[in-house]
């Protein structure tokens, strides 16, 4: 079974400071892993895949297979950064995308 | 990038009447699409996975005959709730996966059954 852990429903931090939303998974195969972003009337919109290793809008995120975490970090924290976040993973051959419960993340000016 | 449009946006329909919620790939081809959930301050719950020219793959709990899964061409599935009650009421939200490219969502449907 797939199982995808947001211990955190609401964070909030000042503009400028670090953030780090939490996110592990339960997953017995290869996992990939997503954040999902959800700005406010917006649709859902992809911010990062594990993969592709990428850093968008300044977040990155390392898959950490020992303790079975994708937490997601910025360095400095912005306004626009204020939205609700997704964790999400699929099995390799498997489409099925299992998200977690979201963290509504507050930027404080 | 990849684009998936879901009309209607909103849609408010009579205890005992069916909606049907359409989904569309707009420039890539989806052989799979999938219906999710989700209720206020939730989050998404996959419903099915709705698969071109075969039967959608419902999940444990969803009701089959309620939740009507049509994927007849490459770029477009619909969802239909029939005979909707108010509990049916939540926000309904597609998605397809465009090859290597991750999963596009559409901005989902709000149905509200008085």
């Amino acid at each position: 079974a797939q199982r995808v852990t947001q211990p955190e429903k609401l964070l909030s931090v000042f503009k400028g400071a670090p953030v780090e939303l939490k996110c592990n998974y339960s997953y017995s195969g290869s996992p990939e892993l997503f954040w999902y972003v959800q700005y406010s009337r917006q649709r859902l919109q992809l911010l990062l895949r594990h993969i592709s290793r990428e850093s968008i809008k300044g977040f990155t995120a390392d898959l950490n297979k020992g303790e079975t975490s994708f937490h997601l970090k910025k360095p400095f924290a912005q306004e626009e950064d204020s939205a609700m976040y997704y964790c999400a993973l699929s099995g390799l051959g498997n489409e099925k995308l299992t998200f977690g419960t979201g963290t509504r993340l507050t930027i404080i000016p | 990038g990849a684009v998936v449009s879901q009309h209607p946006s909103r849609v408010i329909c009579k205890s005992g009447t069916s909606v049907k919620i359409e989904c569309r790939s707009l420039d890539f081809q989806a052989t799979t699409m999938f219906w999710y959930r989700q209720f206020p301050k939730q989050s998404l719950m996959l419903m099915a996975t709705s698969n071109e020219g075969s039967k959608a793959t419902y999940e444990q709990g969803v009701e089959k005959d309620k939740f009507l899964i049509n994927h007849a061409s490459l770029t477009l599935s619909t969802l239909t709730v029939t005979s909707a009650h108010p509990e049916d009421s939540s926000f309904y939200i597609c998605s397809a996966k465009e090859g290597e490219d991750g999963y596009t969502f559409g901005s989902g449907t709000r149905l509200t059954v008085v």
